[in-house]
This record gives C-alpha cells, sequence and structure tokens, in this order.
C-alpha cells in the first residue's frame, strides 16, 4: 500500500535512554517532516526535509537529530530523553510545487512514554 | 503575524444533525486551506483543501467547506453527522513568508451522540 509508515507505534523507555524512531514514504514525495503533538492535541512542527536537506529545524532541544538517508525516508534520534519528551510523534511527507505543497500524508504516530 | 484558529476546543452534536466547524486566519493574502480529521490512534487524514477558484469545496466523508474572504474563514461542514465521525479536526494553512510555512489550528473535538 502506499503510505507513509513509521516505526515503532509505542514506546516506552527510561529516562537518559537514546532512542531512534524510522520512517519512511513510498509516495514519491519530495518532502518530509516530523510533528510533535502533545497532550492537548497541539502539533508542532519540529524538522522538515526537502530532497534529504534540511530545510525547517524550529526550536527544538540538540537532543533531537533527523536523519534523512534519502527523500523516502527521514528517522528521528532522540538521546538523553526526559519526561517531557513524553508526546506523540507524526512523519508526514508532502509534494511541494513552486514553494507550496498540496496537503500533507500522515502516518499513524509513535505514541512515546518516557519513565 | 500569521495564524490560524479554532475558536471551538469542543463540539456535540446528536447523529443526523448538521455540523459546522470554525476556521479563521490571519493572512495578508490568502493562503491555501485545508481541513485535516484525527481518528482516535491514528495520523491525520486530509478532508479537502482550498487553493483557489470555486469557493465552495467538496471533500471526503461526505465533508464540504467555504472560504470567505471577507471574513477569513474556512469552515467545514456537513448536512448529517454519523457517529463514526467523532474525531478530532484540524484547520491548516500554508503560506509563503520568505519561506513556506504550514501552521495547524489547535484542534476541535467533535462528540456525536446517538
Amino acid at each position: 500500500d502506499t503510505a507513509v509508515s513509521q516505526t515503532p507505534k509505542y514506546l516506552v523507555t527510561q529516562m537518559g535512554n537514546d532512542k531512534s524512531i524510522k520512517c519512511e514514504q513510498n509516495l514519491g514525495h519530495d518532502t518530509m517532516y516530523w510533528y510533535k503533538q502533545d497532550s492537548k492535541k497541539f502539533l508542532k512542527i519540529m524538522f522538515s526535509y526537502n530532497n534529504k536537506e534540511l530545510i525547517i529545524n524550529e526550536t527544538v532541544p540538540n537532543r533531537f537529530s533527523p536523519k534523512s538517508p534519502d527523500k523516502a525516508h527521514l528517522n528521528l534520534h532522540i538521546n538523553s530523553l526526559e519526561l517531557g519528551d513524553s508526546a506523540v510523534y507524526f512523519c508526514a511527507s508532502s509534494q511541494v510545487r513552486r514553494g507550496q505543497t498540496r496537503g500533507y500524508t500522515f502516518g499513524s504516530g509513535t505514541r512515546l512514554t518516557v519513565v | 503575524a500569521q495564524s490560524v484558529t479554532q475558536p471551538d476546543i469542543h463540539i456535540t452534536v446528536s447523529e443526523g444533525a448538521s455540523l459546522e466547524l470554525r476556521c479563521n486566519y490571519s493572512y495578508g493574502a490568502t493562503p491555501y486551506l485545508f481541513w485535516y480529521v484525527q481518528s482516535p490512534g491514528q495520523g491525520l487524514q486530509l478532508l479537502l483543501k482550498y487553493f483557489s477558484g470555486d469557493t465552495l469545496v467538496q471533500g471526503i466523508k461526505g465533508f464540504e467547506a467555504e472560504f470567505k474572504r471577507s471574513q477569513s474563514s474556512f469552515n467545514l461542514r456537513k448536512p448529517s453527522v454519523h457517529w463514526s465521525d467523532a474525531a478530532e479536526y484540524f484547520c491548516a494553512v500554508g503560506f509563503t513568508s520568505g519561506t513556506y510555512k504550514y501552521i495547524f489550528g489547535t484542534g476541535t473535538r467533535l462528540k456525536v451522540l446517538a
């Protein structure tokens, strides 16, 4: 199926650990994103990559490091996890034309719980 | 500054009733406008979008939205709500301000009474 798939769906880990979330899209889109959704459902952009190049890097702790090995993959690595990192992380992709996107396709999310 | 507002945090309607979810934006020109739905435990799904042309746009699942430039609004409507429509709804705007930006509203949670 054509989709944005991210793994794992659930991640429970202790404070101080390092973890990664993987994302892959087979839609042929050139731009991928990571969003964080907090407990109040607020969606905040974290990173955006266009053809493997970082184009958006919002105010995110440098414990968060995205990696895009190719334009179909965008992984998120988090070092030294903190309680406040608990949230749902969404990967998304889109095709950008003339500087605009016509809508995102989202993955189903990774619920991260730091204990 | 550019922004998008969804004034209603929660809305409750009875099954079969009509629905309107509000979305207002602040931007000097006409942005690209979107509505997404998020079912529990799921990612966001694009319902519909407006770029230009006819101000009434049709989307999936029987939803429609109307762009009103004079009110800077893009409200989502459905004539008859089904219990399966219970979800979180997000309005989003895309615009160019130096670089391309895409902002989500804070969401409206829809509850449907049987």
